[in-house]
């Protein structure tokens, strides 16, 4: 089934640690996104790719780093958690970065850090 | 500033009770509005995309209409499995590039 698969589903992890969620997608989509959804802030961009080989920062990107070797993959990487990082983690495709392009969403990482 | 104001907060309707959910939007040139559904748990599920004022689109219950300053979502004659959080966002320049900019969503519960 084409779409976004995101792993972990969920994630308990200690602060200091370091994490890689990771974002596949299979419908040949350049532009691929990182958000966060906290509660009372909605849906915020951490990192963005518009094509394989090139990374953005988006509005939140202190504490990120994302990666983008080949067309398919895009992981987020948090070096050293927080707390402040606890938040549900949304990978996004589009076909193109060019506007407007629909954004689809994959089902998400729910991560604590503790 | 780019921004995207929903109202309701949450919203609780008996079955077949027909209703609208408001998107008022402050964006710098409107590229694209869109509608999102959200499952407890889930990924935001894409809708519809609306491009200009006066636009409609229709799936089934659902039908979203925009004007110059917001957009609205109708819901007629819902259905319980129509309970879900609808996000609204617009696509706003960024740095070269694009971005969704989200309001807060609307908690729809259809009651049967």
């Amino acid at each position: 089934i084409a779409g976004i698969t995101q792993a972990p589903t969920s994630q308990i992890l200690a602060a200091g640690r370091r994490m890689t969620l990771r974002c596949t997608q299979d419908m040949r989509h350049n532009a691929m996104y990182w958000y966060r959804q906290d509660l009372g802030l909605g849906l915020r961009l951490i990192h963005y790719s518009n094509t394989a080989g090139t990374t953005g920062k988006g509005e939140v990107p202190d504490g990120y780093s994302v990666s983008r070797a080949n067309t398919d993959d895009f992981p987020l990487t948090l070096a050293s958690a927080v707390p402040s990082q606890t938040s549900v983690y949304f990978c996004a495709s589009s076909v193109t970065a060019s506007d407007p392009d629909t954004q689809y969403f994959g089902p998400g990482t729910r991560l604590t850090v503790l | 500033e780019d921004q995207v104001t929903q109202s309701p907060e949450a919203l609780r309707l008996q079955e077949g009770e027909s209703s609208s959910l408001n998107c008022s939007y402050t964006v710098s040139g409107l590229r694209g509005l869109f509608w999102y559904r959200q499952d407890p748990g889930k990924g935001p599920e894409f809708l519809f995309t609306l491009y200009s004022a006066g636009e409609e689109k229709e799936k089934e219950r659902l039908k979203a209409t925009l004007t110059k300053k917001e957009s609205f979502l109708h819901i007629t004659a819902p259905k319980p499995e129509d309970s879900a959080t609808y996000l609204c966002a617009v696509q706003a320049p960024f740095q070269g590039a694009q971005k969704l900019v989200f309001g807060q969503g609307t908690r729809l519960t259809i009651n049967p």
